[in-house]
């Protein structure tokens, strides 16, 4: 049982460069999102999905974009690699989009470092 | 945007201990309030959901309960044991269809 997988885990950047951070789920679920965390911060937001097609933005989604054109993959790209956004993302996912009573399933994460 | 405080940040006790810690959250429009485990190096997964003012939760030794007039959480870990150190987190939500609102979660080190 994958659940949700990410790859890569651990990417190292050159400022300016584009990345894409891949994420996948195989339990047929309605919402996915992309956090990211930070020493001394809670998981924060950058961008989430409904359904295929449909994405919106989180907290801090400067600098990132997504797309969602099956209801599996949920790619996260960073556009111009800042040092920034140095720090370790995590994908989930939840059965539905009433979000707030359905437990979110977390990937294993993606270390990135931006020099 | 929404505030989700957890006290403390972290915390040492030793094996055999009981320990708990508190989420705090704006209690006008609750809808759910989740606790999560995350351990070192892996992902983290969630220990319950709770909706109901009252609401009391058990897992082994760990137990939950949930006061939603006064906007806290209390996440009970009974007899700590070393596998139980991570770091817990809670997050709550502004409504059905809102996103989860993570706080910055308590980091607990249980000393065999």
């Amino acid at each position: 049982n994958a659940g949700v997988t990410q790859t890569p885990k651990f990417q190292v950047l050159k400022t300016g460069q584009s990345m894409t951070l891949q994420c996948a789920q195989d339990m047929n679920h309605e919402y996915m999102s992309w956090y990211r965390q930070d020493p001394g911060m809670g998981l924060r937001l950058i961008h989430y999905s409904v359904g295929a097609g449909i994405t919106d933005q989180g907290e801090v989604p400067n600098g990132y974009n997504v797309s969602r054109s099956t209801t599996e993959d949920f790619p996260l790209r960073l556009l111009s690699a800042a040092p920034s956004q140095t720090s370790v993302y995590f994908c989930a996912s939840s059965y539905s989009t009433v979000t707030a009573k359905n437990i979110q399933y977390f990937g294993a994460g993606t270390r990135l470092s931006v020099l | 945007i929404l505030n989700v405080e957890q006290s403390p940040q972290s915390l040492h006790v030793q094996e055999g201990d009981s320990t708990n810690f508190t989420c705090s959250f704006p209690s006008s429009n609750f809808y759910a309030l989740h606790w999560y485990r995350w351990e070192t190096a892996k992902s983290p997964e969630a220990l319950f959901v709770m909706t109901l003012n009252g609401d009391e939760k058990k897992k082994g030794r760990i137990s939950a309960t949930l006061n939603t007039k006064e906007g806290y959480s209390y996440l009970y870990i009974k007899g700590s044991q070393p596998e139980d150190s991570a770091t817990y987190l809670c997050a709550t939500s502004r409504g059905s269809q809102g996103n989860l609102i993570f706080g910055k979660g308590t980091k607990l080190s249980v000393k065999p």
